[in-house]
């Protein structure tokens, strides 16, 4: 079975600050690894993905992921926080039996000016 | 090119009913997947639909259920209506799924408040 673990259901920075989410995975098959952003009243929209190759994983909007096997992790980076970033964002995992998305918990992004 | 259309946006619903929620994914997608997402379970898969057969399916009762139709439309229906029904439900659509690594695209989604 697969899990994901985001720490921090709630991360405050401040405008210009670097944002850091936090996501931590199990899977018992290589997993393919997802972070996707929701706002309010809104679907979910992917900001980047990781399947196979380079770990360090770059998206929209300015953000990046590693992958880090040895750690089971795919944190979530952006070197300068922008008002506009404030929304929740969730890690997901899957394997490669179809769409079958398992999400950790959410983590809701503030960003101060 | 339109993105994917969940129709109504809002219902309102009493215990013991049932329900109908429609998706129409993007045009030339034929994988739909339904996810219902709530404050205290977060985000749960229900189902995935490619070419009218249901390909996975989540850890839900037997009320809850779906299908898909040949223009890759697809509708979810909830019976028996219970309060913790009360939730956002968000469908996806993608390609051809079947393979874990493909974008999914949402929906804004359908919320459902059960009284």
């Amino acid at each position: 079975a697969q899990s994901v673990t985001q720490l921090g259901s709630h991360v405050s920075v401040s405008e210009g600050a670097l944002v850091l989410l936090r996501c931590n995975y199990s899977s018992s098959v290589p997993p393919y690894l997802f972070w996707y952003v929701q706002y309010p009243n809104q679907g979910l929209q992917l900001l980047l993905k990781y399947t196979t190759g380079a770990t360090l994983v770059k998206g929209i909007n300015g953000f990046e992921a590693e992958f880090k096997k040895s750690e089971t992790s795919f944190h979530l980076t952006k070197p300068s926080a922008h008002m506009s970033d404030a929304a929740e964002y969730f890690c997901a995992v899957s394997d490669n039996a179809g769409n079958m998305l398992t999400f950790g918990g959410g983590t809701r992004l503030m960003v101060k000016p | 090119k339109a993105g994917v259309t969940q129709t109504p946006r809002y219902l309102i619903k009493t215990r013991g009913q049932q329900v109908t929620l429609s998706c129409s994914p993007i045009s030339g997608h034929r994988s739909v997947s339904w996810y219902q997402q709530t404050p205290g379970q977060g985000l749960q898969f229900l189902f995935e639909y490619f070419s009218e057969t249901q390909r996975n399916k989540g850890n839900f009762p037997g009320r809850f259920s779906g299908r898909q139709f040949s223009n890759s439309r697809s509708e979810m229906n909830v019976s028996t209506l219970e309060l913790g029904d009360s939730a956002l439900y968000l469908c996806a659509s993608s390609l051809v799924g079947g393979r874990g690594s493909e974008k999914l695209f949402f929906g804004s989604g359908t919320q459902l408040s059960v009284l």
